[in-house]
């Protein structure tokens, strides 16, 4: 079965660019979707399809799939952007989801 | 405006059946591209996908619960209804419905708040 791979936790100051990977075998071939979830709240979908951008969700927010990586940036990090952030794949008739990164 | 709501019991013994219903609205079930899907998440663990149903009754399941799980749908009354059978503390986890768009490679765009199920003796 497919699997992916996220870091357990990524820390960055405020301000800067937070970068959380997505790791799964030929990755680059599946489309990754991306989640923030908050302490006590449901996910929210913050990117689809590698890297289009929900409305509502800041500009800040953005996203890249190639090779074995899929990455989720977020530049100039803010306070409230901290938060459980889940890539989500399709492995065949399946959905998988990776193990989620903490970014503090 | 696309909503969902899940409900169903907070408590449950080991080897009981666990029913769980996602009550929707805001869209129809009968719509080409459309789905729900169940997805649960362990106190301080990761998302774990269960099941999912699409417009056209196609039926997908995690294959590690596959055999434990039914997944159905009542369009008219805007409802999808997750079964589990014999449950263990395992199980317990809050478990949420979530609007699927796309027929392929599909993804959650709107999610329920989540309900939360323990099972113990």
């Amino acid at each position: 079965s497919y699997e992916v791979t996220q870091p357990l936790s990524v820390s960055v100051p405020l301000g800067q660019t937070a970068t959380i990977t997505c790791e799964g075998d030929k990755i680059r071939t599946r489309s990754v979707h991306w989640y923030q979830q908050k302490p006590g709240q449901a996910p929210v979908l913050v990117i689809y399809r590698d890297s289009n951008r929900p409305s509502g969700v800041p500009e800040r927010f953005s996203a890249s799939n190639s090779g074995n990586t899929a990455t989720l940036t977020i530049s100039t990090v803010q306070a409230e952007d901290e938060a459980d952030f889940h890539c989500q794949v399709w492995g065949g008739r399946i959905v998988v989801f990776g193990g989620g990164t903490k970014l503090t | 405006q696309i909503t969902l709501k899940e409900s169903g019991p907070t408590l449950m013994k080991p080897t009981q059946t666990l029913t769980l219903t996602c009550t929707f609205s805001g869209f129809s079930l009968s719509t080409s591209g459309v789905g729900v899907g169940w997805i649960r998440q362990p106190p301080g663990q990761a998302l774990e996908w269960l099941a999912l149903i699409y417009w056209n009754d196609d039926e997908r399941y995690s294959p590690s619960l596959e055999s434990r799980l039914t997944i159905t749908k009542d369009t008219s009354k805007g409802q999808v209804v997750l079964t589990m059978t014999s449950v263990d503390p395992g199980d317990t986890a809050t478990y949420y419905c979530a609007h699927a768009r796309g027929s392929e490679e599909s993804y959650f765009d709107y999610w329920g708040p989540g309900t939360p199920v323990t099972v113990s003796s």
